[in-house]
């Protein structure tokens, strides 16, 4: 079992839906990082949370420490938006990674 | 904020042939540095952990004399696939420890190898 479960694997939206990427987790963290993948491979870190929620943009993230888990929420969703999002979560110097969220939106 | 480059962004190289990639810390240093690798449709995979001016640390079936890891300065960490094999085709990314507490972790942007 993955340390690290995202949901749902892969996404398709219509341009402007709201979409929620849900990230649950089994292990203690120091931090959980939101991470986006372009189809390129590039990685961006677009959030680094330890609790609450965050909020960047369009981009929404929350995190509940007793539950384990934490979502990515984008408002208004763009056809740029489309690429891969990783849920990490960070356990001293450890990382550990889910295997990602592949979200495409469609015009 | 912290910024790790990182170079060749791709690169394709002939089996037998040695490929150096850079992780390279602009505005901090890094005294961390992670290495990872990433197969298709999977998760990131920790290689190696290295420490300015010490051996770096691999995991548990990853070939240290296969991947070369070298963090001589506090700003450069490089991985040099040895011998490279068309299985070694994948994406590197870098991480590095850029201070304590939440926001101390950045990522370089990736380097995808293709070994033909």
């Amino acid at each position: 079992k993955n340390e690290v479960e995202q949901s749902p694997q892969n996404l398709t939206a219509q341009e402007g839906e709201f979409i929620t990427i849900n990230c649950s987790y089994s292990v203690g963290i120091s931090a959980l990082h939101w991470l986006q993948q372009h189809p390129g491979g590039g990685i961006v870190s677009l959030f680094m949370l330890s609790s609450g929620k965050k909020k960047h943009g369009r981009l929404i993230a929350t995190i509940n420490i007793q539950e384990k888990h934490s979502s990515l929420h984008i408002t208004a969703s763009h056809p740029r938006d489309s690429a891969v999002y990783i849920c990490a979560v960070r356990r001293s110097n450890q990382f550990y990674f889910g295997t990602g969220t592949s979200l495409t939106v469609i015009p | 904020g912290a910024v790790v480059s990182q170079h060749p962004s791709r690169v394709i190289c002939k089996s037998g042939t040695s490929v150096k990639i850079e992780c390279r810390s602009l505005d901090f240093q890094a005294t961390t540095m992670f290495w990872y690798r990433q197969f298709p449709k999977q998760s990131l995979m920790l290689m190696a952990t290295s420490n300015e001016g010490s051996k770096a640390t691999y995991e548990q079936g990853v070939e240290k004399d296969k991947f070369l890891i070298n963090h001589a300065s506090l700003t450069l960490s490089t991985l040099t696939v040895t011998s490279a094999h068309p299985e070694d085709s994948s994406f590197y990314i870098c991480s590095a420890r850029t201070g304590t507490g939440i926001d101390g972790y950045t990522f370089g942007s990736g380097t995808r190898l293709t070994v033909v």
